[in-house]
């Protein structure tokens, strides 16, 4: 079966500090990898998504930016965090091989808290 | 992706049936409804998919009109474990890849 595993689980980082959180799925190959971001009380928003090894599309314009250096493996990033960037990271994958519709299952989440 | 709209709230007792209905008046030929649930501090986690009329599982039934412009999802029965906020979509299915727009979702409160 697949799994998908993000960490840290929570992060308490200041500003002006680096990030580098990292996402691996395990038991499929050739996933569509997604980060999303979600603030207090808000719905989720896409940040970045992949639909292959080196292949990064992003949504937003941002302080962020994301890697995929393996099929399975996603990282987001930033060299300088700002506290608008506080929220709640959570990564998903999607296009599971012989699925007929594109859900997306989603990991436990990293809870980043910039002060 | 097809814009949609959802109660921000509803309150419910253990027992209760609750349904939430999602309006999507400007769906396409193609696209499906997909209806998730997140609880607090995880990932949403899908429940249900549907094109058209009903689809039951073991979790929920998706109720879709002959019209397909609003969809309703049913919890049969609801547990204070089924306090959460549900996430109503619509996109194209079949496409290989989808970005799926989350609005504010419905935040359901089960209470005793």
């Amino acid at each position: 079966s697949q799994t998908i595993h993000q960490w840290p689980a929570t992060l308490v980082q200041p500003v002006g500090s680096p990030l580098s959180l990292e996402c691996t799925v395990e038991g499929t190959s050739n996933p569509n990898l997604y980060w999303y971001r979600q603030a207090a009380g808000r719905g989720l928003q896409l940040l970045f998504y992949s639909v292959g090894i080196g292949q990064i599309s992003s949504e937003v314009p941002q302080n962020l930016s994301a890697s995929r250096p393996q099929d399975r493996q996603f990282i987001l990033s930033s060299k300088k965090l700002l506290l608008s960037d506080s929220g709640f990271y959570l990564c998903a994958w999607g296009g599971a091989s012989g699925s007929v519709t594109d859900t997306q299952y989603f990991g436990p989440g990293t809870r980043l808290t910039v002060l | 992706l097809a814009k949609t709209t959802q109660p921000i709230s509803m309150d419910s007792y253990e027992g209760q049936e609750v349904n939430i209905t999602c309006s999507h008046n400007n769906i396409a030929t193609n696209d499906y409804i997909t209806w998730y649930q997140q609880f607090p501090s995880q990932g949403p986690r899908f429940i249900i998919q549907g094109y058209k009329t009903k689809v039951t599982n073991e979790v929920a039934s998706l109720f879709i009109p002959a019209d397909r412009k609003s969809s309703t999802l049913s919890l049969p029965r609801v547990s204070l474990s089924d306090t959460a906020v549900y996430y109503c979509l619509v996109g194209p299915m079949n496409t290989g890849f989808q970005k799926l727009v989350f609005g504010t979702g419905t935040r359901l409160l089960v209470s005793p």
